[in-house]
């Protein structure tokens, strides 16, 4: 069974950090894309990054490039994003995806809030 | 940047009757490889997201085929043939040709 767990959500201040994790199983994680997409409180989908499949290339949206860093691990089957300088409009469920371009399989996603 | 438009953003269905939901890009998602980069997404209240569709038409494994999904260049729809309960919650297109981009989302409850 395909499964991402995420982690490392929790309650930060603005200006300081977080670093999400993704456990994945259940499929060959060092020969897929993998995704982070983010959903403020009560609103849409907004994809965060991607990265390749051996990590040589990575992707954001706009509103966290420098602040953000998606990386893997392939041996530990694990994906991650490291967040800095966070601001009050990052609060949101951070779900990882895998992406076959399609996004099929997501986890259930960790909360991450910013405030003071 | 690629702009996602759905239309409507809320959709009360009566069960067993049609549901449709559209979708238009700011761009072309037909790329040069032949394949146009649509996905639709369906996410139930209190859960993660789920694929339905991807490219345009192919439903993913276990979605049933009252979904049907259609359109080419800039323009798509999903039909939901015959409305059910377990059907309710927020769809979402997405194109994924160009990084990733996702319509705001239509709100789907039963009457």
């Amino acid at each position: 069974e395909v499964q991402l767990v995420e982690s490392g959500g929790g309650l930060v201040q603005p200006g300081g950090s977080l670093r999400l994790s993704c456990a994945a199983s259940g499929f060959t994680f060092s020969t897929s894309w993998m995704s982070w997409v983010r959903q403020a409180p009560g609103k849409g989908l907004e994809w965060v990054a991607n990265i390749k499949e051996d990590g040589s290339a990575k992707f954001y949206v706009d509103s966290v490039k420098g602040r953000f860093t998606i990386s893997r691990d392939n041996a530990k089957n694990s994906l991650y994003l490291q967040m800095n300088s966070l601001r009050v409009e990052d609060t949101a469920v951070y779900y990882c995806a895998r992406d076959l371009a399609a996004l099929v399989c997501w986890g259930q996603g960790t909360l991450v809030t910013v405030s003071s | 940047d690629i702009m996602m438009t759905q239309t409507p953003l809320s959709l009360s269905v009566t069960p067993g009757q049609p549901a449709s939901i559209s979708c238009k890009s700011s761009q072309s998602l037909l790329h040069s490889d032949g394949k146009t980069y649509l996905y639709w997404y369906l996410q139930k209240p209190g859960q993660s997201p789920q694929l339905l569709i991807y490219e345009v038409s192919r439903r993913f494994s276990g979605v049933p085929d009252r979904f049907s999904g259609s359109g080419s260049g800039t323009d798509f729809t999903l039909k939901i043939s015959r409305v059910e309960a377990e059907d309710v919650g927020v769809y979402f297109c997405m194109q994924g040709i160009h990084l990733r981009t996702f319509g705001q989302g239509t709100k789907v409850e039963i009457k």
